[in-house]
């Protein structure tokens, strides 16, 4: 069955400073990720996705096959950017979504 | 346009009530997605429809839970009989065909 798993729970980084939120998986075939944001008091919602291949508020992320990783990266976090995030993987030819257990990042003036 | 809509927001039950949470999906979405995050954790899959049919209930915990979308829109979770491990925030989200994933703000269960 796949798997994903965030390392981190809790990420503390000031205001500046660079992040790396670790995402990886187990899958035998090819998934699609994404990675999901909650601000406090707001729902869930998608941040970015690995095929659209963009950057969205400053973050990215690269799918690598070989290390079944989908890290998300920002080079200057801000403090807006303190949020949960989620890390989901989707099969192929399925349909739910499957989460990580999720970090807390917390940037820091 | 209105997002995914849940109700009740809270809900505290005492243990061995039975409980209905409601989903209201954006309309037009074909599919629709329960999920249950508990504390701490990640969302975890409960069960999908596509219009009105259930094509996956394989992560429902077990037979108290039930999940109903009669006429391809609106959608019910049903828990029977409620135990304390219940307890957690049930979250619903609809997509059009398959797609990107919109959530609803969830349901809180406490189940005393």
């Amino acid at each position: 069955a796949q798997r994903v798993t965030q390392p981190e729970k809790l990420l503390s980084v000031f205001k500046g400073a660079p992040v790396e939120l670790k995402c990886n998986y187990s899958y035998s075939g090819s998934p699609e990720l994404f990675w999901y944001v909650q601000y406090s008091r707001q729902r869930l919602q998608l941040l970015l996705r690995h095929i659209s291949r963009e950057s969205i508020k400053g973050f990215t992320a690269d799918l690598n096959k070989g290390e079944t990783s989908f890290h998300l990266k920002k080079p200057f976090a801000q403090e807006e950017d303190s949020a949960m995030y989620y890390c989901a993987l989707r099969e192929a030819a399925g349909n739910k979504l499957t989460f990580g257990g999720g970090t807390r990042v917390l940037v820091k003036p | 346009g209105a997002g995914v809509s849940q109700s009740p927001r809270y809900k505290v039950a005492k243990r061995g009530q039975d409980v209905a949470l409601r989903c209201d999906p954006i309309s037009g979405h074909v599919s629709l997605f329960w999920y249950q995050q508990a504390l701490g954790q990640g969302p975890e899959f409960l069960t999908y429809f596509q219009n009105e049919a259930q094509l996956d209930k394989s992560g429902l915990p077990s037979d108290r839970f039930f999940a109903e979308r009669p006429e391809g829109s609106v959608s019910t979770l049903k828990i029977q009989r409620t135990q304390q491990e219940d307890s957690a925030v049930y979250l619903c989200a609809s997509s059009p065909a398959k797609n990107i994933q919109y959530f609803g703000a969830g349901t809180r269960l406490s189940v005393l």
